[in-house]
């Protein structure tokens, strides 16, 4: 079956620096979506893509659909203590007729020292 | 505003007696779906929902019942919970099922079974 991994599963930065999180999928995808889970909260959904070698843009957040739809990577410039929680990538795949399924990865943690 | 409603927040049960979470969407969304999320395991799928009275199994079904009998509701039932279903619920709509415009979380459901 379909699966997602995430990597790292944790990542502690000090603020100001760069944070990046990737995602591989083991089959090829018909869409990435990102979600940002703040601690204590629920998913939040950020963003999708769709086209392969896709890259889009939110403020310091920068996330790119890979060229053979397998893999994709959502990076943070210059981290904020707002960007603290768990970031999720799930992949959609579509098998034909109705059969989509929608796959999260386990999520990649970021800390950061107060 | 556009929301997804989940009822109640923290509930601690006993083994064996029944239980309902409720979960409802203003958003005229046709899909439904609820998730756990447990520690290391990320978001996994228990049963899902493509529009009323049309429910199917996701990841982990065992336990669980579903029903769709309005559009707006999607309640989940454990007739008879178990302490490995400790965990946090979480309740997703969308526009549909490829949930192209992001799925919609509820804030969450934190059951505890003794």
């Amino acid at each position: 079956g379909q699966q997602v991994m995430q990597i790292p599963q944790y990542q502690h930065v000090q603020e100001g620096e760069d944070f990046t999180t990737y995602c591989n999928s083991s089959t090829t995808l018909s869409n990435i979506q990102w979600y940002k889970q703040r601690p204590g909260g629920h998913p939040v959904f950020l963003i999708q893509l769709v086209k392969s070698g896709e890259v889009k843009k939110q403020k310091r957040l920068t996330f790119q659909f890979g060229e053979a739809k397998k893999n994709s990577s959502l990076h943070i410039t210059a981290t904020q203590t707002t960007d603290v929680g768990t970031y999720f990538c799930a992949g959609g795949e579509n098998s034909g007729g109705s059969n989509y399924k929608l796959t999260f990865g386990k999520g990649t943690l970021l800390t950061m020292n107060p | 505003e556009a929301q997804v409603t989940q009822n109640p927040r923290y509930l601690i049960t006993v083994t064996g007696k029944k239980l309902t979470v409720t979960c409802s969407q203003n958003m005229n969304h046709e899909y439904m779906s609820w998730y756990r999320q447990d520690p290391g395991l990320g978001l996994r799928q228990i049963y899902y929902s493509m529009n009323v009275e049309v429910t199917d199994k996701g990841d982990v079904p065992e336990g669980y019942k579903v029903s769709r009998k309005e559009k707006r509701n999607f309640p989940l039932i454990l007739e008879s919970p178990s302490p490995n279903q400790t965990s946090l619920y979480f309740c997703a709509s969308s526009l549909s099922r490829t949930g192209f415009d992001g799925y919609t979380f509820g804030s969450g459901t934190r059951l505890t079974v003794v």
